[in-house]
């Protein structure tokens, strides 16, 4: 049992590349979502996902697209990186609802734009 | 999903209680209450979460006032390795066009100290 795994975990990437982070969880878990963290700031929610084939958007959602074609994978992907999107991203999964465990976080992707 | 207010900062003495305070005057009747903390970039780990009653697990105990409008999170013996962030967040449970989302607040930033 793994958890919840996001790959990579640091990545540099140059203005205007397109890359996809990662997240993976073996817990059969309902619901995964994304968020991304900025120094000295909570974390903000970019989209979400009730079940396969469900996603939506959160509070941050521009730049960033998702799908959810099974349970167990959700993958966020930057279409164009700028600058602004320097930050830490993590991923999250729980049941729906979560029940006594609550939500399980990633350890994160740390990405840089130049 | 109800806002919640949390002092930016608390300092607490190892080994004595913690008792971290949120404001949730806005919460509504099926949303619950959220604990969740971060410790220095990892990603966030639940504490424990509530509706109504009091609760209490291995981490800690949830009280929420009769109104439901604040909630106290205590950590009943403060160790060094308890100095994290401390999110308070409210959240709807299955079966609302809010199911899944997890909005975080900044939090408060606890220093347990030796």
């Amino acid at each position: 049992n793994a958890g919840v795994t996001q790959t990579p975990k640091f990545q540099v990437l140059k203005t205007g590349q397109s890359m996809t982070l990662q997240c993976a969880q073996d817990m059969n878990h309902e619901y995964m979502s994304w968020y991304r963290q900025d120094p000295g700031m909570g974390l903000r929610l970019i989209h979400y996902s009730v079940g396969a084939g469900i996603t939506d958007q959160g509070e941050v959602p521009n730049g960033y697209n998702v799908s959810r074609s099974t349970t167990e994978d959700f993958p966020l992907r930057l279409l164009s990186a700028a600058p602004s999107q320097t930050s830490v991203y993590f991923c999250a999964s729980s049941y729906e609802p979560p029940g006594r465990a609550g939500y399980t976080f990633g350890s994160g992707t740390r990405l840089t734009v130049v | 999903d109800a806002k919640t207010t949390q002092p930016p900062s608390m300092d607490c003495a190892e080994g004595r209680a913690a008792n971290l305070p949120c404001n949730h005057s806005t919460i509504s009747g099926n949303e619950y209450v959220y604990w969740y903390r971060q410790i220095h970039s990892q990603g966030p780990q639940y504490i424990i979460h509530g509706l109504k009653n009091n609760e209490t697990n291995e981490m800690a105990s949830l009280i929420i006032t009769e109104d439901r409008k604040s909630s106290t999170l205590i950590l009943p013996h403060a160790t060094l390795r308890d100095t994290a962030v401390y999110y308070c967040i409210v959240r709807v449970h299955h079966g609302s066009s809010n199911t899944g989302k997890l909005i975080f607040g900044q939090g408060t930033t606890l220093q347990v100290k030796p």
